[in-house]
């Protein structure tokens, strides 16, 4: 079974400029969260759709947004990057349902520079 | 603010050892306490996992401890391999969601 794909892994990025990352989840997942990790500050929860819809998000300002698909797959978007959004930012998908465990399966990540 | 604390940033411990990284949470309700590991390169997953109706659990080497009172909980790995050498990261949700709220991580390594 395929895992979590990520792309693109790597991008690099000027300030001002927007970006969109894609998450394919394993088949079969319904549900999609995103995560911010830096050094800094760690993981951090962005947002989660299940269903096309947003259930949850964290707080980070308006400049990041997602969507889900009807095929469970996701994209985030970034608009005016900035110096401190240069993250590795994570995908994850769960199962979402009656056999749900709770646990979240991330992809390897996309490592966002912003210069 | 840091939902969830973590220590020790950093721990080594030689082969054979106990590894403990310890936790704690200040919201009540958090009812989901998973631990993950990271690989330099790939993406966490899933070590175990404690629900706060239990006080510990044992899945082969490692074990969590949960104290709902002091609301802590902690992570051992019993007898350390060099293979366990990576980033292990505690968390804690609410309605046993998907939001988890991430400790900072404590990077492990384990001298032969």
């Amino acid at each position: 079974k395929a895992g979590v794909t990520q792309t693109p892994r790597y991008l690099i990025k000027t300030r001002g400029q927007q970006v969109t990352l894609s998450c394919s989840p394993i088949s079969g997942h319904r549900s999609v969260s995103w995560y911010q990790q830096t050094p800094g500050q760690g993981l951090q929860f962005l947002f989660e759709y299940f269903s096309e819809t947003q259930r949850n998000k964290g707080n980070f300002p308006g400049r990041f947004s997602g969507r889900q698909f009807s095929n469970s797959r996701s994209e985030m978007n970034v608009s005016t990057l900035e110096l401190g959004d240069s993250a590795l930012y994570l995908c994850a998908s769960s199962l979402f349902g009656p056999r749900d465990t709770g646990e979240l399966f991330f992809g390897e990540g996309s490592r966002l520079t912003v210069l | 603010q840091q939902q969830v604390k973590q220590s020790p940033q950093s721990l080594i411990v030689q082969k054979g050892g106990i590894s403990i990284i310890n936790c704690a949470y200040e919201n009540t309700a958090f009812d989901y306490f998973p631990w993950y590991q990271q690989f330099p390169g790939k993406g966490p997953a899933l070590l175990i996992a404690i629900r706060p109706d239990v006080s510990e659990k044992k899945e082969g080497r490692f074990t969590i401890s949960f104290n709902k009172s002091a609301k802590q909980f902690s992570l051992h790995i019993m007898d350390s391999q060099p293979g366990d050498s990576a980033t292990y990261f505690c968390a804690a949700s609410k309605d046993s969601g998907y939001a988890l709220n991430f400790g900072k991580g404590t990077s492990l390594l384990v001298t032969p």
